[in-house]
Order: structure tokens, then C-alpha cells, then sequence
């Protein structure tokens, strides 16, 4: 399995707290990505990194920032949580070679109440 | 805008039964992935699809990716109940490192 890890694994927060989630790679790997998952919608995009330092916004990043400051460490912050931002949060890695094949962490389950 | 459609997107078989799950996306691109997840779990990978033609099979499960007809098939044989799971389509936007994904197909195999 990739070394993936995601933290915290499930929070509860308040509408209007700010919420920061946190993705650690052991692999190495170049890109990084936030997703939501969602029922009825799949896995949509919020941001992505290409490198240190380098990112982008996916389908959904309103409300949404990033920040990766080290290779291994790929860090979401939901600056003033919203009830609509409900949702499990997946990250995931790729690399170049040999396929872009995205592996994924075990995600967070996050509430906002 | 690059749209990826699953179909069906609930199946209920039986065991032993064979069936096929598609998956069609709206433009160009070479590079096709199949996701498993199972409820209340991450997505794990099962077939990176690469070129025209191209065909994997592990197990019971088959894809195919037929880049002509921007159509790849995820392909059932004599299901089990270890099946049953949500299964995820996804394209690449045209050489690039972003995917988009279907909306996933929950299979349900039934004793």
C-alpha cells in the first residue's frame, strides 16, 4: 500500500471555524490531490500540487485553500467551514512514471454542525 | 468540458450471473483507471488502461478501453459476494495529471 496518511481522521467543527486537514506522503511522489466525496456526485477535485510549493485549483476550490510547503506534507484549510462543506475528504499521490495512477489515502470525515 | 458517465449506476445480481459496467467519457484521452471502494473505505486501484485495445483481467473482473469509441468496459464474470462494492471510473484530461471521475456504479451481488 502507498504510505498515505491523513489527519485527523474525523472531526466535528462549528459553522464559520476555520478547519485545516493534513495529508503526509512517505512515497515521494510528485503530485498531490485533495478530493470530496459526496453521494450522488463521486470524487470531485478541489485542489492539487504539482511540486513544492505548486498548486492549483480543481472543480470545487471556493472556500477552499492549500498550502505544501515539503514535498510530503500536502495541507487543506477550509477557512471558515460551511455546513455545504460536509463531506469525506480523500487525498491522493501520483507520480509521472510509469502511469499517473492516483493512490489514495484513507480520508477524513468531516463534519461541520 | 470533460464529462465521464457510469452506467448503470446501482446493479443488483446474483451470484454466478455475468454482467458489464460502462463507462463513456466526452473527449480524447489515452489513459483510463478503475477504482474500487468499499462502503466506508478509500478507493483502491484495479486496472490503469493505457492505449487502444488495451484489456486487464484480475480475477473475475475484465476492463477494456476503446479510445475510438471513448468507451471502456468493466466486465463481471460469475459474480461473487465479495464483489459487491462501489466501482469508479476515471479519465485523465488529455496528458494531463488531473482525473475526472464517474459517479460510481454500486454493485450488489446477491446469494
Amino acid at each position: 500500500d502507498a504510505g498515505i496518511t491523513q489527519s485527523p481522521r474525523h472531526k466535528v467543527t462549528e459553522t464559520g471555524t476555520p478547519v485545516t486537514l493534513r495529508c503526509h506522503q512517505t512515497e515521494n511522489h510528485r503530485y498531490m490531490y485533495w478530493y470530496r466525496q459526496d453521494p450522488g456526485h463521486g470524487l470531485r477535485l478541489i485542489h492539487y500540487s504539482y511540486g513544492v510549493k505548486d498548486t492549483d485549483k480543481g472543480e470545487v476550490s471556493d472556500g477552499y485553500s492549500v498550502s505544501r510547503s515539503k514535498t510530503e506534507d500536502f495541507l487543506l484549510t477550509l477557512e471558515s467551514a460551511t455546513s455545504s462543506q460536509t463531506s469525506v475528504y480523500f487525498c491522493a499521490i501520483s507520480e509521472v512514471i510509469p502511469t499517473y495512477e492516483q493512490y489514495f489515502g484513507p480520508g477524513t470525515r468531516l463534519t461541520v454542525t | 468540458e470533460l464529462k465521464v458517465e457510469q452506467n448503470p449506476l446501482f446493479l443488483s445480481m446474483q451470484e454466478e450471473k455475468n454482467y458489464t459496467i460502462y463507462c463513456n467519457y466526452s473527449t480524447t484521452s489515452d489513459r483510463l483507471y478503475w477504482y474500487r471502494q468499499d462502503p466506508g473505505k478509500s478507493l483502491e486501484s484495479l486496472f490503469v488502461l493505457l492505449s487502444n485495445g488495451a484489456v486487464k483481467q484480475e480475477g473475475r473482473l475484465m476492463a477494456s478501453l476503446d479510445t475510438k469509441a471513448r468507451l471502456s468496459t468493466l466486465h463481471i464474470t460469475a459474480a461473487v459476494h465479495d464483489l459487491s462494492a462501489t466501482y469508479f471510473c476515471a479519465v485523465d484530461r488529455g496528458g494531463s495529471e488531473k482525473l475526472v471521475f464517474g459517479k460510481g456504479t454500486k454493485l450488489t451481488v446477491n446469494p
